[in-house]
């Protein structure tokens, strides 16, 4: 059975603390990641798409790496904006397994 | 360009009923999932329609059930409504049936069943 650990499940940081936000998973025959980010009492919205190990990609505070094992969300400098929960979704097969997130809140 | 749709935004219902959730799909985007999410929880897949067709689902009783329209909007239907179905529900909207496409979300249905 596919199985999605993300890590840790909550993160209290300053502004401008730089941090990382682990996506530790074990699916048959990955085949893509997607991180998502949500607000409270909304749906996720999408952030980035990995589909092979060692791949990146950036969008203005975060970056995202993906291994044969997990997956990495690096944010640099981070405001209070950031604040939300990070999901990460692994794809094996043809199936989709979404973890149950890392709160993130970013204080002044 | 409009984005996934979903109404209503809340709902309450008693234990023991039925209810109809709507989605409309982000214009081009022609396969639909749906999820529950529970409180703490990550989204968990419920079933995909691509072309008006089941195309996967997920560990959900058959009272669980759904429906796709020509125009790709969508509908889910739950039947003998149950305390534990409380939960946000989210439709998500992609081009294709293989699931490493990128999928946008609604806003979510927030039903609460008392």
């Amino acid at each position: 059975e596919d199985q999605v650990t993300q890590s840790p499940e909550a993160l209290r940081l300053q502004e401008g603390e730089s941090s990382s936000l682990n996506c530790s998973y074990t699916v048959s025959g990955l085949r893509g990641l997607f991180w998502y980010r949500q607000d409270p009492g909304k749906g996720p919205e999408f952030l980035f798409t990995l589909y092979s190990a060692g791949e990146e990609k950036e969008k203005e505070r975060l970056k995202a790496t993906l291994t044969k094992k997990e997956s990495f969300l690096h944010i640099t400098a981070p405001k209070p904006e950031d604040s939300a929960t990070y999901l990460c979704a692994p794809v094996g097969g043809n199936k989709l397994t979404f973890g149950t997130g890392t709160q993130l809140k970013v204080e002044l | 360009e409009t984005g996934v749709t979903q109404s209503p935004t809340h709902l309450i219902k008693t234990r023991g009923q039925q209810v109809t959730l709507r989605c409309s799909s982000q214009s081009g985007h022609n396969t639909v999932s749906w999820y529950q999410q529970a409180l703490g929880q990550g989204p968990q897949f419920i079933f995909q329609y691509y072309r008006e067709e089941e195309n996967g689902r997920g560990n959900f009783p058959p009272r669980f059930s759904g429906l796709q329209f020509p125009n790709y909007s969508s509908e889910l239907n739950v039947n003998a409504l149950e305390l534990d179905d409380s939960a946000l529900y989210l439709c998500a909207s992609s081009l294709g049936q293989d699931r490493n496409t990128e999928a946008f979300f609604g806003q979510g249905t927030r039903l609460t069943v008392v």
